[in-house]
């Protein structure tokens, strides 16, 4: 069974299209990220979760929308898409120990690939 | 703003050979340090490194942290071509409303040849 799951896999679209990616995990955790990989092999953090209730947020455009319907699922939506949104979004999810975080509780999922022409 | 640095960006060898990857980095409110190898997909864990001068150790693998330095780095003995991967270094923040923020590296790309 695949930890975190990610869909679409690949994306491609044109110029001005809103799109949504979708993310679930299955390991109980509370914790869930969106991470950017640019073409230049960057993970950059967008976004954390913690219990549905976002605790980091980035210099993100305001296009980019996360939504986490329940602490198993974070989804990303963006809104009017731009050439330079192309690259790969990672989903990750983590648990929150007590005495704080545990850095190799993170999971990432396998990228969602996506193009915009 | 935090920072890692890794070096070197990329790196051909030949198996059997020993490579040495670096990271040094700037955070406030430092927890650990973590390493990661990159295939074609997900980032896949290595190591968490959180007190100076404990190396960690998984079979070729190995890692330690300079607290004092800021730095840690990555030994690959023996090298294989399975070994070919982006190596990312991340630092991970201690809490507060950076809790679970990791701040990547851009990688090492490892090459090994036959």
């Amino acid at each position: 069974d695949t930890a975190v799951s990610q869909t679409p896999k690949y994306l491609v679209t044109q110029m001005g299209n809103d799109k949504s990616i979708k993310c679930e995990q299955n390991l109980g955790h509370d914790t869930m990220y969106w991470y950017k990989q640019d073409s230049k092999k960057f993970l950059k953090i967008m976004f954390s979760y913690n219990n549905k209730e976002l605790i980091i947020n980035e210099t993100v455009p305001n296009r980019f929308s996360p939504k986490s319907p329940d602490k198993a699922h974070l989804n990303l939506h963006i809104n009017s898409l731009e050439l330079g949104d192309s690259a790969v979004y990672f989903c990750a999810s983590s648990q929150r120990r007590t005495g704080g975080y545990s850095g190799n509780t993170i999971y990432f999922g396998e990228g969602s690939w996506l193009t915009v022409v | 703003e935090d920072k890692v640095v890794q070096s070197p960006l990329s790196l051909v060898v030949h198996e059997g050979d020993t490579v040495t990857l670096n990271c040094s980095y700037e955070v406030t409110n430092f927890r650990s340090l973590l390493w990661y190898k990159q295939e074609k997909k997900a980032p896949t864990f290595l190591f968490m490194l959180t007190s100076s001068g404990i190396e960690k150790k998984s079979g070729r693998l190995s890692s330690i942290l300079d607290k004092k330095e800021l730095f840690s780095i990555l030994n690959i003995t023996a090298t294989q071509t399975g070994d070919s991967a982006v190596y990312l270094c991340a630092v991970a923040n201690a809490g507060g409303t950076s809790y679970g923020k990791l701040t990547f590296g851009q990688g090492t790309i490892l090459t090994v040849h036959p």
